[in-house]
């Protein structure tokens, strides 16, 4: 079972429209979670980071939460446009490593409608 | 945007062939990593680097290889592809911020789709 499980899997909205993205996560012990926007055919590009200290962050019209007693998280997005059409992943770090191993969500594929 | 560069960006090939795919970034970070994404699917780890002439195996198994001779250059390659290689191949690199938990933001390349007929 992957420890990073997010819903919807697919959204579709029509543009100006607001929509809220949710991920749920079971790794232990936390470090801290990313939210990544990936367009269709390229890598992820970083849009929040938060350690278990801070429960929202945003980042323009991406606003990021946290709660970290209920390890859950989600990502606001205000006022969509054409151009957030994307799938949005859901990453969380464990303290366990150097590396600081970080587990993927299988993502929300998010479709803005004109 | 971040300055990590992947080619080809799309490859198809036959059964059998020995293929490397390239990756190159110039921010000076030292880890680099291999992702393999299939669609719809999470990103799994194949291969990272700490360093020039340190690389280690990731959680997902593959028959890939990796180097790392150069500190911008990490390149992937497989000896002899096959149809079950078929996947989108993402590289990225990060450097530690300790403001940031101790963890390093990974900064990802555009990825690329191989096809292996």
């Amino acid at each position: 079972k992957n420890q990073v499980e997010q819903s919807p899997q697919s959204l579709i909205i029509l543009e100006g429209k607001n929509c809220t993205l949710q991920c749920n996560y079971t790794v232990s012990p936390f470090s801290n979670l990313r939210w990544y926007k990936q367009d269709t055919g390229r890598g992820p590009v970083s849009l929040t980071i938060m350690t278990f200290s801070e429960n929202t962050k945003s980042n323009g019209r991406y606003t990021a939460t946290l709660d970290a007693d209920t390890k859950q998280s989600s990502l606001h997005i205000t006022a969509s446009q054409l151009s957030d059409s994307a799938s949005y992943i859901c990453v969380v770090s464990d303290r366990g490593s150097t590396l600081g191993r970080l587990y993927f969500g299988r993502g929300t594929q998010l479709t803005v409608w004109p | 945007e971040a300055d990590i560069y992947q080619t080809p960006r799309y490859l198809v090939i036959g059964t059998g062939k020995k293929i490397t795919l390239e990756c190159s970034q110039t921010m000076g970070h030292d880890k680099m990593y291999w992702y393999q994404q299939d669609p719809g699917m999470e990103l799994h780890l194949i291969h990272y680097s700490y360093g020039v002439n340190s690389t280690e195996k990731g959680d997902l198994s593959s028959e890939s290889t990796v180097s790392r001779i150069r500190t911008e250059h990490f390149p992937l390659t497989l000896e002899s592809a096959r149809p079950s290689h078929t996947s989108q191949y993402l590289c990225a690199s990060s450097e530690q911020r300790p403001s940031q938990g101790g963890t390093d933001t990974q900064y990802f390349g555009p990825g690329t789709r191989l096809t292996v007929l």
